[in-house]
């Protein structure tokens, strides 16, 4: 069975501190791996996709396919990346299991 | 599109009680998810829909919660009977095709007393 593990429940880091948000994922298959951001009582959205290979709002991700993870990272933390962040993995099935999600605070 | 469109937003009931959430997905998408958001538990999948059709319902705590989608445009999620611990944020989300954006929707907010 597939499995998304996010390490921390909560991170916390000061303004243009680097942030890095760890995501391990466990899966037999050939992964589809996706970052999901949800902003204080909005709906969670997109923010990257693996296969995009593209940075969103100064985030960037690479899959380690021999570590299985997905970490997200950002050099410069601003105030307004503050938000819980999910870690997610599609399966060849089209099943989409997410972790528990990390709480990023930046403060000022 | 306006969206995956939920309701209702908010709902207090009382326990016991039977509640229904319903999903609009976005027209044209193939899947429909149902997920539960608890501070202590995360984001966890219920159950899924591909065309219709319930895929896996693995997820789904236990005999009190049902779904069910009977056509493209619509979904239900129930609880019968409703428990204090079912209080939480459900969202319902869409998607095209495996390995596409998930789309979810604002959430309904229910708090069983």
């Amino acid at each position: 069975a597939q499995r998304v593990t996010q390490p921390e429940k909560l991170l916390s880091v000061f303004k243009g501190a680097p942030v890095e948000l760890k995501c391990n994922y466990s899966y037999s298959g050939s992964p589809e791996l996706f970052w999901y951001v949800q902003y204080s009582r909005q709906r969670l959205q997109l923010l990257l996709r693996h296969i995009s290979r593209e940075s969103i709002k100064g985030f960037t991700a690479d899959l380690n396919k021999g570590e299985t993870s997905f970490h997200l990272k950002k050099p410069f933390a601003q105030e307004e990346d503050s938000a819980m962040y999910y870690c997610a993995l599609d399966t060849n099935a089209g099943k989409s299991t997410f972790g528990d999600g990390t709480t990023l605070t930046v403060k000022p | 599109d306006a969206g995956v469109i939920q309701s209702p937003r908010h709902e207090v009931t009382e326990m016991g009680q039977e509640v229904t959430l319903r999903c609009k997905p976005i027209s044209g998408h193939d899947y429909l998810f149902w997920y539960r958001q608890t501070m202590m538990r995360g984001l966890e999948l219920l159950i899924y829909f591909n065309n219709n059709v319930p895929i896996d319902d693995s997820g789904m705590p236990e005999d009190r919660f049902s779904a069910k989608m009977p056509n493209a445009s619509f979904s239900t999620l129930k609880i019968q009977p409703s428990e204090p611990r079912d209080s939480a944020v459900y969202f319902c989300a869409s998607r095209a095709n495996v390995g596409n954006t998930i789309y979810f929707g604002e959430g309904s907010w229910l708090t069983v007393v």
